[in-house]
């Protein structure tokens, strides 16, 4: 069964501190990893995508790492602003089944303190 | 804006009653998604449309739940009967064909709570 497990389920920092997300997978075949960010009442959106090449990737203070062999993937947000407290939601694509390719992780519940 | 509109963005409704959900996708996106969120947990999908075809639903979307888009573009997110387990964030997304590299551009939701 495909599974996304994220850790940890939630996580308080305090403003312009770094942290780590965890994301490991069990999809199967890959195609790509995503990292979403979800405002708190609002739509998740897409800050980054992972395909089975790429091991980093930056989208300003947000990096994301991916290891195809290990099936892990984390997203590193440097120097933490109050605007980063949200949920950040791993997704997996596959390439086979019909139009539900992606598992989504349950997330990881950022809140960002003065 | 030209993003994924929802409406109602909340909807309160009494137990064995009827509500019924709007996405408007982005306008050149073929293809749409309706997902189910509950607290603390990733969105779960529920079905998908490529243009007005419905192409795959999900166990979840059980007989009470039925989901149209009857001329590729707007969709409709109907439950009848209502049940409290129906409480929760109804999520409409949409992408292009090219779906592989494009992500999902999701609507903020319509938080359904049922009394």
């Amino acid at each position: 069964k495909n599974q996304v497990e994220q850790s940890p389920q939630s996580l308080i920092i305090l403003e312009g501190k770094n942290c780590t997300l965890q994301c490991n997978y069990t999809v199967s075949p890959f195609s790509n990893l995503r990292w979403y960010k979800q405002d708190t009442g609002r739509g998740p959106v897409s800050l980054t995508i992972m395909t089975f090449s790429e091991n980093t990737k930056s989208n300003g203070r947000y990096t994301a790492t991916l290891d195809a062999d290990t099936k892990q993937s984390s997203l590193h947000i440097t120097a933490s602003q109050l605007s980063d407290s949200a949920s950040y939601i791993c997704v997996v694509r596959t390439d086979t089944g019909g139009g539900n390719k992606l598992t989504f992780g349950t997330g990881t519940q950022l809140k960002v303190e003065l | 804006d030209t993003g994924v509109s929802q409406n109602p963005r909340h909807k309160i409704t009494k137990r064995g009653q009827n509500v019924t959900f709007r996405c408007d996708p982005i306008s050149e996106h073929n293809r749409l998604y309706w997902y189910r969120q509950t607290l603390g947990q990733g969105p779960e999908f529920l079905t998908y449309f490529q243009n007005e075809a419905q192409l795959e639903k999900s166990r979840l979307l059980s007989d009470r739940f039925s989901a149209e888009r009857p001329k590729g573009s707007f969709s409709t997110l109907e439950i009848q009967r209502t049940e409290q387990g129906d409480s929760a964030m109804y999520l409409c997304a949409s992408s292009p064909d090219r779906e592989m590299d494009s992500p999902l551009h999701f609507g903020n939701g319509t938080r359904l709570t049922v009394t």
